[in-house]
């Protein structure tokens, strides 16, 4: 079946490093694809999202890529802040806005 | 303007019980999709609904139902809780004019 996963669970960095945080998925026919982010005890908060017709888009410190012939999402994060520990999903869309999401991956900044 | 909300913020139950979610989806906005989050994984889609009627079901039993309201609110509805029901159950609506869905705080489920 459809699936997303991530390559690292865990990820430590040191404020003020980039961050990157990788997603794998499978469905090829996905053509939209989006970052949350989530706090403990708190629902997923929307980052950056990407379209299957673009291979970068850039927010705020965030940036994400999308390869689709190896079928990879990246996140990156600039200029890492304490604020930025959470634990990170990327998510894919099959249809009728379902999303499917991965495992999730947690970001934690020393400072 | 407000966001999804959802309630209750916790709620603790016990095997074999009933319990009903509440959701209330970012305002003016028709669509609701409800996701099971047990601890330590990724959210799995439940249900989706658009102007009342079901527009998709994920790989739940029975025991789980929704229904959306003509305010476009819905509920979550789950019979026979089991130890494995407990998770974060999230509500989730689109913005309205991209597939972006922002999320509500989830309603935190304890069954004992």
């Amino acid at each position: 079946g459809e699936s997303v996963g991530l390559h690292l669970p865990t990820l430590s960095v040191q404020e003020g490093d980039n961050s990157i945080i990788n997603c794998a998925y499978s469905n090829s026919a996905s053509d939209y694809f989006i970052w949350y982010k989530q706090e403990s005890g708190k629902g997923p908060q929307f980052i950056i999202d990407i379209r299957s017709n673009m291979d970068k888009r850039q927010g705020q410190r965030v940036t994400v890529l999308l390869n689709k012939t190896v079928k990879h999402l990246s996140l990156q994060i600039a200029a890492t802040q304490p604020g930025d520990s959470a634990v990170y999903f990327c998510a894919e869309t099959t249809g009728f806005q379902k999303l499917v999401f991965g495992t999730g991956t947690r970001l934690l900044v020393s400072p | 303007d407000a966001g999804v909300t959802q309630s209750p913020t916790h709620l603790i139950k016990t095997r074999g019980q009933q319990v009903t979610l509440r959701c209330s989806p970012i305002s003016g906005h028709k669509s609701v999709s409800w996701y099971q989050q047990v601890l330590g994984q990724g959210p799995q889609f439940i249900f989706q609904y658009y102007e009342k009627e079901e527009r998709g079901r994920g790989n739940f039993p029975d025991r789980f139902s929704a229904r959306q309201f003509p305010n476009y609110s819905s509920e979550l509805n789950v019979n026979a809780l089991l130890l494995g029901d407990s998770a974060l159950y999230l509500c989730a609506s689109p913005a309205s004019s991209t597939d972006t869905q922002y999320f509500g705080p989830g309603t935190r489920l304890t069954v004992l």
